[in-house]
């Protein structure tokens, strides 16, 4: 079984600043590993993706990740964030080939202070 | 590239009333698709997921079924809506069947009063 946990369920960050959200997995086997965004009233939209190969993955928005596979870890970054990306992260993890299921974590509230 | 479209995209209905979500997936033949509740505070979690026309697995026990009667449509259901089944539907389809990457429709809000 194979399981995802968001450590922060808000993060308020202001302006500019750097932000970090954090994600860890769990799983027995190799693993793809997925960044989601969810604008309000909206669905979800991929962000990034981790298949294999370089540990850093960049993605949509200036955002970027990093697999971690001894801290089982894909933590999402930015530098410096816009009002624009206020939104709700989601990580999600699959065994890959043959997996029919993704695993979601519950998500983390991404709040840009002006 | 994939195209899902969900309907309707809100709905507020009694309870024990019955439902239907309809979704439809263009640009793709033969997909993976998913059914995914979200409820407050609670991440997505998944309700039902088809192979192919007619196969429908349930990821957890519900008040809810599915149905898939063409390759490219996934119907949620109800006969009788509790309180609990409010929330935000999205539908899925499954992009690539290596890597389990999955495309989002844009949800179907379900208020149940």
């Amino acid at each position: 079984a194979q399981s995802v946990t968001q450590l922060d369920s808000q993060v308020p960050v202001f302006e500019e600043a750097p932000v970090e959200l954090r994600c860890n997995y769990s799983s027995s086997v190799s693993v793809y590993l997925f960044w989601y965004v969810q604008y309000p009233n909206q669905g979800l939209q991929l962000l990034l993706k981790y298949l294999s190969g370089s540990t850093l993955v960049k993605g949509i928005n200036g955002f970027e990740a990093e697999f971690n596979k001894s801290q089982t870890s894909f933590h999402l970054r930015k530098p410096s964030v816009h009002i624009s990306d206020t939104a709700e992260y989601f990580c999600a993890v699959t065994s890959g080939a043959g997996s029919y299921q993704l695993t979601f974590g519950k998500g983390t509230k991404l709040s840009v202070i002006p | 590239s994939q195209t899902i479209h969900q309907w309707p995209a809100t709905l507020v209905q009694p309870v024990g009333s019955p439902l239907s979500l309809e979704c439809t997936v263009e640009g793709t033949s033969n997909p993976n698709l998913y059914w995914y509740r979200q409820a407050a505070g609670r991440g997505l979690q998944l309700l039902f997921y088809s192979v192919g026309i007619g196969q429908i697995s349930s990821e957890v026990p519900q008040n809810l079924s599915a149905s898939r009667p063409q390759d490219r449509q996934f119907i949620l259901s109800s006969k009788k809506l509790l309180l609990s089944d409010s929330g935000f539907y999205l539908c899925a389809s499954r992009t690539s069947a290596n890597t389990g990457e999955l495309f989002f429709g844009e949800g179907s809000r379900l208020t149940v009063l």
